[in-house]
């Protein structure tokens, strides 16, 4: 089992729309998770990082924490066409889930 | 500015050939990660160090080999290049805070083909 799964999707939303993507991991030992965010053509940037369970607010970004179902997900509320994107989950050991490719469509 | 730099942004090598890409930041971190990033893959990690002359296999080593001879740089080694190593190659350096974010910077990416 791959150490980071993600749905590849695509994702399509509409904008304005909250997009939901998900995570899941498979080291319990896991203690810290991390969201990138990957323009087309470049390179990985950090938008989330989040450590303990529960959620993290961070501007339009939210990031949820469940250790106990090994699952983090990251949710963008009123998303814009700016948004689209690939958006990586990370866990500390910088192994990377295969990402989930994300449209915001106007 | 925060800085990760790799060599090349395209490069066209021979099957056969050893091919060196290099990486060097400028922010004194302490971690840095060679890449592959292949359509539906996503980010593979190929090597790691957590310091000067130390170096872990990721999960896809195989036909790769690394060199960190001094904080700043780490450099991605094929040794004889084949086909099925056409891909981008990212580096990332990251340092190792007490407390907060483990941030990871990343280089801008080599796209390597081998013909």
């Amino acid at each position: 089992q791959k150490e980071v799964e993600q749905n590849s999707g695509p994702l399509s939303v509409p904008e304005g729309a909250i997009a939901s993507l998900n995570c899941t991991y498979s080291d319990r030992g896991s203690q810290s998770f991390f969201w990138y965010r990957q323009y087309s053509g470049k390179s990985p940037e950090l938008i989330m990082s989040i450590y303990s369970n529960g959620d993290k607010e961070d501007g339009r970004f939210t990031a949820q924490l469940n250790k106990a179902s090994q699952y983090v997900s990251l949710l963008i509320r009123d998303s814009q066409p700016s948004d689209s994107a690939t958006y990586l989950c990370a866990l500390n050991d910088m192994r990377f889930g295969a990402g989930t490719r994300l449209t915001v469509k106007p | 500015d925060v800085k990760v730099t790799q060599s090349s942004r395209y490069l066209v090598k021979r099957t056969g050939e050893k091919v060196f890409l290099e990486c060097v930041q400028d922010m004194d971190h302490e971690n840095m990660f060679w890449y592959r990033q292949d359509p539906g893959l996503g980010l593979r990690l190929i090597y790691f160090s957590y310091d000067v002359k130390m170096k872990e296999k990721g999960d896809i080593p195989e036909g790769y080999s690394v060199s960190r001879e001094k904080k700043e740089r780490f450099s991605l080694i094929l040794e004889s290049a084949s086909t099925n190593q056409t891909s981008m190659y990212l580096c990332a350096s990251s340092s190792t805070p007490r407390w907060g974010s483990r941030e990871a910077f990343f280089g801008q990416g080599t796209r390597l083909t081998v013909v």
